[in-house]
């Protein structure tokens, strides 16, 4: 089946340090988004993306979409101790309508 | 407008003791799903439904039930708990157009079973 991996597991960055998370799927993905859990709370939906090497960004955050539609990225620039929490990419396949969450990387910033 | 709501939140259960994690949303959303994340770990859907009176199973639906009877409501059960049943579950809706709107998650119900 499906399956979404990322890389890294952990990531420990000093306060104004960069961050990024990668996200590779087993098959290709209609689309992927991206979803941010703060320790303790639920996940929240941040960005979604449809085409084939699209680049999206939110004030300090830019997500890539690979151009095979496989892969995908998180890039944080500055990192503040706010963006503290797990980072979860989530894609949906070419021939199913369910989300299939990766395995998260939990970021931590250190004032 | 409340978004999506999971009651209880908290709840220790005994083995073999069965109980019904409720689930509703107010955004008229036709798409609902049942996720739950054990520690550290990422989420594995358990049930999904994409309309009222319509449900199908997700990665991981031994041990559950659930049903849809109402486009606001998707509780699910838990029949005769077991250890590996402790996680956190989360209720997910999104839109009638499907998942690709992105999902909305409840707060969470945490349960332990001893």
């Amino acid at each position: 089946g499906q399956q979404v991996m990322q890389i890294p597991q952990y990531q420990h960055v000093q306060e104004g340090e960069d961050f990024t998370t990668y996200c590779n799927s087993s098959t290709t993905l209609s689309n992927i988004q991206w979803y941010k859990q703060r320790p303790g709370g639920h996940p929240v939906f941040l960005i979604q993306l449809v085409k084939s090497g699209e680049v999206k960004k939110q004030k300090r955050l830019t997500f890539q979409f690979g151009e095979a539609k496989k892969n995908s990225s998180l890039h944080i620039t500055a990192t503040q101790t706010t963006d503290v929490g797990t980072y979860f990419c989530a894609g949906i396949g070419l021939v199913t309508d369910k989300l299939i969450f990766g395995t998260g990387t939990r970021l931590q910033v250190f004032p | 407008n409340a978004g999506v709501t999971q009651t209880p939140k908290f709840r220790i259960l005994k083995i073999g003791q069965s109980m019904t994690l409720q689930c509703t949303q107010d955004m008229n959303h036709n798409y609902m799903y049942w996720y739950r994340q054990d520690p550290g770990m990422g989420l594995k859907l358990i049930y999904y439904s994409v309309g009222a009176g319509i449900t199908d199973k997700g990665e991981v639906p031994n041990g559950y039930n659930v049903s849809r009877s109402t486009t606001e409501d998707f509780p699910l059960r838990l029949e005769l708990a077991a250890p590996s049943q402790t996680s956190v579950y989360f209720c997910a809706s999104s839109p009638f157009s499907g998942p690709q709107d992105g999902y909305t998650f409840g707060s969470g119900t945490r349960l332990t079973v001893v």
